[in-house]
């Protein structure tokens, strides 16, 4: 079992939409949980970036995080195009620095 | 968020042969992070390079397979040695900052 899974997508909506996008992980030592977006052919963009149980909102963005079902989730309001790219959900223990993947759901935002 | 850079963006290799990642940083960081990135798969630590001591690296991952350098706080290089068609890939680098972690574009690497 992976320690951080992802469905890979692809999620197509509509411009305009809420997009929820969702990570389930394991190890109940994990403590920081972020978000990336990566768009073809470049690095990872962090996003997000949240500790323990709870909401944190950023613009369109909302990062949310229930330790006790172990299940992160990023709500994306008002979708433009632009956000179609891979969105990288990553869980990090309070002890190290080493960041746990998951594979990462394409989302295409039609216009 | 700091600024990074790497050389080459991309690369083709026969196998065999070894390639020298370039990961360059506009601000002194110490912790520096090389993952890997497979075709359709997640990202992978392969090693953390502190500078002034000998890289950390993951299980799995070996210090002749990819020896690192860290030079200083701005620098560091990936070698991926002795090249397979199964180390293509894309090699990142990051950096910790600000308590989140900053990526770098990405080398693509392909070995025929």
């Amino acid at each position: 079992q992976k320690e951080v899974e992802q469905d890979p997508g692809p999620l197509s909506v509509p411009e305009g939409a809420i997009v929820s996008l969702n990570c389930t992980y394991s190890n109940s030592a994990f403590q920081y949980f972020m978000w990336y977006r990566q768009y073809s052919r470049k690095g990872p963009e962090l996003l997000m970036y949240t500790y323990s149980s709870g909401n944190k909102e950023d613009g369109r963005f909302t990062a949310q995080v229930d330790k006790s079902s172990k299940y992160i989730s990023l709500f994306i309001r008002d979708s433009q195009p632009s956000d179609s790219a891979t969105y990288l959900c990553a869980s990090q223990m309070d002890s190290s620095y080493k960041l746990i993947f998951g594979s990462g759901t394409r989302l295409l935002v039609r216009p | 968020s700091a600024v990074i850079s790497q050389k080459p963006s991309r690369d083709i290799c026969q196998r065999g042969t070894s390639l020298t990642i370039q990961c360059q940083v506009d601000s002194q960081v110490t912790m520096m992070f090389w993952y890997r990135q497979q075709p359709g798969q997640s990202l992978t630590l392969i090693a953390t390079a502190n500078q002034g001591s000998e890289a950390t690296y993951e299980s799995g991952f070996v210090i002749d397979k990819f020896p690192i350098s860290r030079p200083n706080l701005t620098f560091s290089t990936l070698t991926v040695s002795n090249m397979s068609p199964e180390d293509s890939s894309i090699y990142l680098c990051s950096v910790e900052w600000d308590g989140g972690q900053f990526f770098g574009p990405g080398t693509r690497l392909t070995v025929l």
